[in-house]
């Protein structure tokens, strides 16, 4: 258990359906990440957020995306008008930033698992 | 970020030492070699990483070469539980620090 938490584990939703994932990171860390994995491929990064800042943004998040880290602690991934190309494990990652050598891992949570019909 | 290659495939038989190479030639002075492990369904789990050093801790042992362009993932003596798709990352430990998977080694475990 690596401390980050995300909810729902699954969602299942037709096609035009907006969805909110949430993900709690491990309570000190100050950064946070959102990846997506389609079947058979490695995660691939979406956006990252210092505190509640969001510092970058993957191409590959479409204006039907939205992210949000209000205060710096649980972060929100929404996806307005859902289509089947959304499907995919939506992963949460956290670390804390520290400027020494061998800082920054990267935690995992489970991950949101999303199916669009 | 530099890229990597990894074997797409490789078993192992349990009790024995799994050994999971890794290549990355166009590895920079200050990016580190990252090992993480992806279990059917689950979050990846982070298992070890290093910068130009050796590295064991409770899970894996790294060795890296000394040119640095290639690394070794050890598994001392694996289980069933370490059947799962293994993904070899570099990137810098300052700024931009998003991992950059590739597709990753599936090991398997042989009874």
């Amino acid at each position: 258990d690596t401390g980050v938490s995300q909810d729902p584990r699954h969602k299942i939703t037709k096609r035009g359906q907006n969805v909110t994932f949430r993900c709690d990171p491990i309570s000190e860390h100050n950064r946070l990440y959102w990846y997506r994995q389609t079947l058979g491929q490695g995660p691939e990064f979406l956006t990252y957020f210092q505190n509640e800042a969001q510092l970058e943004k993957s191409r590959l998040l479409s204006d039907r995306f939205s992210a949000e880290r209000p205060k710096g602690s649980f972060s929100t991934l929404e996806i307005q008008r859902t289509e089947q190309g959304d499907s995919a494990m939506y992963l949460c990652a956290s670390s804390l930033v520290e400027y020494r050598e061998g800082a920054n891992t990267q935690y995992f949570g489970p991950g949101t698992r999303l199916t669009v019909l | 970020d530099a890229k990597t290659t990894q074997p797409p495939s490789m078993d192992c038989a349990e009790g024995r030492a799994a050994n999971l190479p890794c290549n990355h030639s166009t590895i920079s002075g200050n990016e580190y070699v990252y090992w993480y492990r992806q279990i059917h369904s689950q979050g990846p789990q982070y298992i070890i990483h290093g910068l130009k050093n050796n590295e064991t801790n409770e899970m894996a042992s790294l060795i890296i070469t000394e040119d640095r362009k290639s690394s070794t993932l050890i598994l001392p003596h694996a289980t069933l539980r370490d059947t799962a798709v293994y993904y070899c990352i570099v990137r810098v430990n300052f700024g931009n620090e998003k991992l950059t998977f590739g597709t990753g080694t599936r090991l398997t475990i042989i009874p």
